[in-house]
């Protein structure tokens, strides 16, 4: 099987332009979750989704940043307009309900560059 | 809130056992996880403990004590791959999420 996809691996970007990650979480799983990591703040979650239903927006920096989840094998992760400090690697991840929660399967992530 | 403190570093040689310890707070509790990430990897998941004890996957094990809230990673005949970057995370309260902490980087030397 599979694991997470996550694309594209690397992007490159000005500021002031539009990004869109993508993420195909592991079949049959349906919680999907999108982190950010850098050195500063480690590894934060931005978002999850449980059956394609934004849970917990919390984590979201501001209202550049959107997700969507429109089917079970798919969802997005738009920063609208991005700037520097968005730079990061970003990462999706998707699990089982229960007690599976503590196990999730990232993807490779997608390191942002915006300069 | 929710909070772990782990240490920013630990140094071993190849062949010891070095232990990662992780503290944490919570408000609730549903499980202590230990991910590994290699420079420039993903996090991949090591292990979970949800009740007191420890658990045993190979030659990593990981520890949990609820009353101290307290739990530590034990890594055994270390070997050079083994040096990464290693997370404790807590999914606690009412909350399906995990709560990582800031890692350990552990270089293992020759």
């Amino acid at each position: 099987d599979a694991g997470v996809i996550q694309s594209p691996r690397h992007e490159v970007t000005e500021m002031g332009q539009e990004v869109t990650l993508r993420c195909k979480p592991i079949s049959g799983h349906d919680y999907l979750f999108w982190y950010r990591q850098t050195m500063m703040r480690g590894l934060e979650l931005l978002i999850y989704f449980n059956n394609n239903v934004p849970i917990d927006d919390s984590g979201m920096p501001e209202d550049r940043f959107s997700a969507k989840m429109p089917n079970a094998s798919f969802s997005t992760l738009k920063i609208q307009p991005s700037e520097p400090r968005d730079s990061a690697v970003y990462f999706c991840a998707s699990t089982l309900a229960g007690g599976r929660l503590n196990e999730q399967f990232f993807g490779p992530g997608t390191r942002l560059t915006v300069l | 809130g929710q909070s772990l403190e782990q240490p920013s570093e630990v140094t071993a040689v190849e062949g010891a056992i070095v232990q990662i310890n992780c503290t944490y707070q919570t408000s609730g509790f549903y499980g202590l996880s230990w991910y590994q990430q290699h420079d420039g990897g993903a996090p991949t998941f090591l292990s979970y403990n949800a009740l007191d004890g420890l658990e045993e996957t190979g030659r990593f094990s990981s520890f949990l004590s609820r009353s101290d809230s307290y739990g530590y990673l034990l890594l055994q005949e270390l070997q050079m791959k083994d040096s990464a970057s290693y997370f404790c995370a807590v999914r606690g309260g009412a909350t399906n999420k995990l709560i990582f902490g800031t890692g350990t980087l552990l270089a293992v030397q020759p």
